[in-house]
């Protein structure tokens, strides 16, 4: 049971527009900032969005993140077949002193 | 450019301690922000280990607390992981990764490519 919440699965259609919810509490996503990481295949994890809303040099702007009170969300435009992957939303929690994940969403590119 | 590279034992018996090193090339290791390790069991999600901070600070996975040790040596510009009395629970590819630049509170900007580790007698 992750402490972030995730749905486990998400689609959408090339060109689509499709988000990602992340559901957390006040120790964590409502007193910190919220980071995502895309999983492509049997690759290691890579960060895609930082601060809630921010991207790494690189990332495409068709992903943008947002986050309202203990929710954050992952939003991509324009969707690719590349962007078929697992996404985890992130969060430090100040109860556990600890980085906590979610459980994880399989975008799935129909 | 930065690069990190996992290294270790892909086997451990049950009972014993898992030992992984990460190799940290393009970067000194006595800067950054922290260096951590994450774990991901076949087929399942993402888990924070630990992290040790540019201080020396260590912060662990409360659920793990009492088996992890994260260390660093700057003369080989390397951290490592040590996890006690492994079970099969703990079979996971394990990831090293570390905040270099900007990733907000506890992320991680630079990973890995990780290693399966196996516990099995």
């Amino acid at each position: 049971q992750s402490v972030l919440t995730q749905p486990p699965s998400a689609s959408g259609t090339p060109g689509q527009r499709v988000t990602i919810s992340c559901s957390g509490s006040s120790s964590n996503i409502g007193s910190n900032t919220v980071n995502w990481y895309q999983q492509l295949p049997g690759t290691a994890p890579k960060l895609l969005i930082y601060s809630n809303n921010q991207r790494p040099s690189g990332v495409p702007d068709r992903f943008s993140g947002s986050k309202s009170g203990t929710s954050a969300s992952l939003a991509i435009s324009g969707l690719q077949s590349e962007d078929e992957a697992d996404y985890y939303c992130a969060a430090w929690d100040d109860s556990l002193n600890a980085v906590v994940f979610g459980g994880g969403t399989k975008l799935t590119v129909l | 450019q930065v690069q990190l590279q996992e290294s270790g034992p892909g086997l451990v018996k049950p009972s014993e301690t898992l030992s992984l090193t990460c190799a940290v090339s393009g970067y000194s290791i006595s800067s950054g922000y922290y260096w951590g390790w994450i774990r991901q069991p076949p087929g399942k999600g993402l888990e924070w280990i630990g992290s040790i901070y540019h201080s020396g600070s260590t912060y662990y996975n409360p659920s793990l607390k009492s088996r992890v040790t994260i260390s660093v040596d700057t003369s080989k510009n390397q951290f490592s992981l040590k996890l006690s009395s492994v079970t099969a629970a703990d079979t996971a590819v394990y990831y090293c990764a570390s905040r270099i630049a900007a990733a907000g509170r506890g992320g991680f900007d630079y990973w890995g490519q990780g290693t399966l580790v196996t516990v099995s007698s």
